[in-house]
């Protein structure tokens, strides 16, 4: 099974310019999320969708913006892409709204110079 | 704002000691989960807690919630090099309902280097 599946892997990008991440579930779970993850700080919920149609903000969501197209994918777009958004992106999904188990994606590196 | 404490940081042992990591909050949780991170790849959940007190084994590794659920634990008895990982700990809301749509709030991770 292919779980949650993150594209790209790795990219880099000057600042200022724009690009979306991309995350496909196969498990038909209804809830999705994005999380950054930083050295020494963990992960942080950037945003999250409960079900298909809606999204919601997380922690740190300034300078991101998140469209659920379907049930199945959930994409991460950076319009404006700064320095400090240099991180690991992580989708996840979950059965419910109350979250369950939680399946993490491999991860994307980006990296903004 | 929710905030967990893991400590230590970085822990470094040799194979067959023992160990245990801490994860800490003045904030009360529903629920308390421990992942184990390899490099290269996402987070993979190891257990969920959501009963202060609640004790739970997972062959080596012990799992405890505090009795106010503000804080937990992971043991893990004679380690092995196959131990190796970041381990992170994370407070949600209860796994039976509710309205927090599985946002969690993550402690920074112990990195653990268990040498043979």
């Amino acid at each position: 099974n292919a779980g949650v599946t993150q594209t790209p892997k790795f990219q880099v990008l000057k600042t200022g310019q724009s690009m979306t991440l991309q995350c496909a579930q196969d498990m038909n779970h209804n809830s999705m999320y994005w999380y950054r993850q930083d050295p020494g700080m963990g992960l942080r919920l950037i945003y999250y969708s409960a079900s298909e149609g809606t999204t919601d903000k997380g922690e740190v969501p300034n300078g991101y913006n998140v469209s659920r197209l379907n049930k199945r994918e959930f994409s991460l777009r950076l319009e404006s892409a700064a320095p400090s958004q240099t991180s690991v992106y992580f989708c996840a999904s979950s059965e419910g709204a109350s979250g369950n188990t939680i399946y993490f994606g491999e991860g994307s590196w980006l990296t903004v110079v | 704002t929710q905030l967990l404490e893991q400590s230590p940081q970085f822990l470094s042992i040799q194979e067959g000691e023992n160990l245990t990591v801490y994860c800490n909050s003045s904030s009360v949780f529903s629920s308390l989960q421990w992942y184990r991170q390899e490099p290269g790849e996402g987070p993979v959940l190891l257990v969920t807690v959501v009963t202060g007190g609640e004790v739970k084994k997972l062959k080596r590794l012990t799992f405890q919630f505090g009795d106010a659920r503000k804080d937990s634990s992971l043991h893990i008895t004679a380690a092995q090099p196959g131990d190796t990982g970041l381990y992170l700990c994370a407070g949600g809301p209860t796994p039976a309902g509710g309205t927090s749509y599985g946002k969690l709030t993550f402690g920074q991770g112990t990195i653990l280097t268990v040498h043979p």
